[in-house]
């Protein structure tokens, strides 16, 4: 079985700085996905980065990037220069083989305000 | 880049009536589609995985004859919550599996927030 931990129920950060928000997992897949979705108060769940467990480098898009350590099982989003409109809930996600329709096993989120 | 158009947005319905959400994958074809509850401050609960051309694969716990799930073509995939009652309320979103070579993406619908009286 696969889970997801999001110990941070909620966060708080400045504009313009980074903020990482904490994403542990559990798998006995050698092969799996990572995700983190972002899901503002609209409801709609807007993908962000994703992080494949076969990939040697990081993930990054823009200002989101992935902070994948393997071995401790854990994959970070840090989202750098934040902004007010980053503000919303942060979902991390997992799913195991890639391809052939495998369902997301999602986090608890961590609600993300940025502060003036 | 990849749209999921799911509809309707919101809807209110009395108890004992039946509601149709569709999701609709705009500019690529989905052979599967996911559906999802979300309670409100909780995470996503899969409800229910949905294969073009054959039956859906239900998560344990959910009731297949109370949610049913239609998959009829390669964009579009149906949701019924049959007999609404009031527990039935809750938001509910799909997504759509994306293949790009060996990389997948999933994309979500806007969700649709069902009020049962």
């Amino acid at each position: 079985a696969q889970k997801i931990t999001q110990t941070q129920p909620g966060m708080f950060v400045q504009e313009k700085e980074a903020v990482t928000l904490d994403c542990t997992y559990d798998t006995s897949d050698q092969s799996y996905g990572l995700f983190w979705y972002k899901q503002p108060s609209s409801g709609e769940m807007i993908f962000l980065i994703y992080q494949g467990s076969y990939d040697e480098q990081n993930a990054t898009e823009g200002r989101y990037s992935l902070n994948f350590q393997k071995a401790r099982k854990s994959a970070n989003l840090v989202i750098s220069a934040s902004q007010l409109g980053d503000s919303a809930m942060y979902f991390c996600a997992m799913r195991g083989r890639p391809g052939g329709g495998n369902k997301l096993t999602f986090g608890t989120g961590t609600q993300l305000k940025v502060e003036l | 880049g990849a749209v999921v158009s799911q509809h309707p947005s919101w809807v209110i319905c009395k108890s004992g009536t039946s509601v149709k959400i569709e999701c609709r994958s705009l500019d690529f074809q989905a052979t599967t589609m996911f559906w999802y509850r979300q309670f409100p401050k909780q995470s996503l609960m899969l409800m229910a995985t949905s294969n073009e051309g054959s039956k859906a694969t239900y998560e344990q716990g959910v009731e297949k004859d109370k949610f049913l799930i239609n998959h009829a073509s390669l964009t579009l995939s149906t949701l019924t919550v049959t007999s609404a009652h009031p527990e039935d309320s809750s938001f509910y979103i799909c997504s759509a599996s994306r293949v790009y070579g060996t990389n997948e993406k999933l994309f979500f619908g806007s969700g649709t927030q069902l009020s049962v009286l």
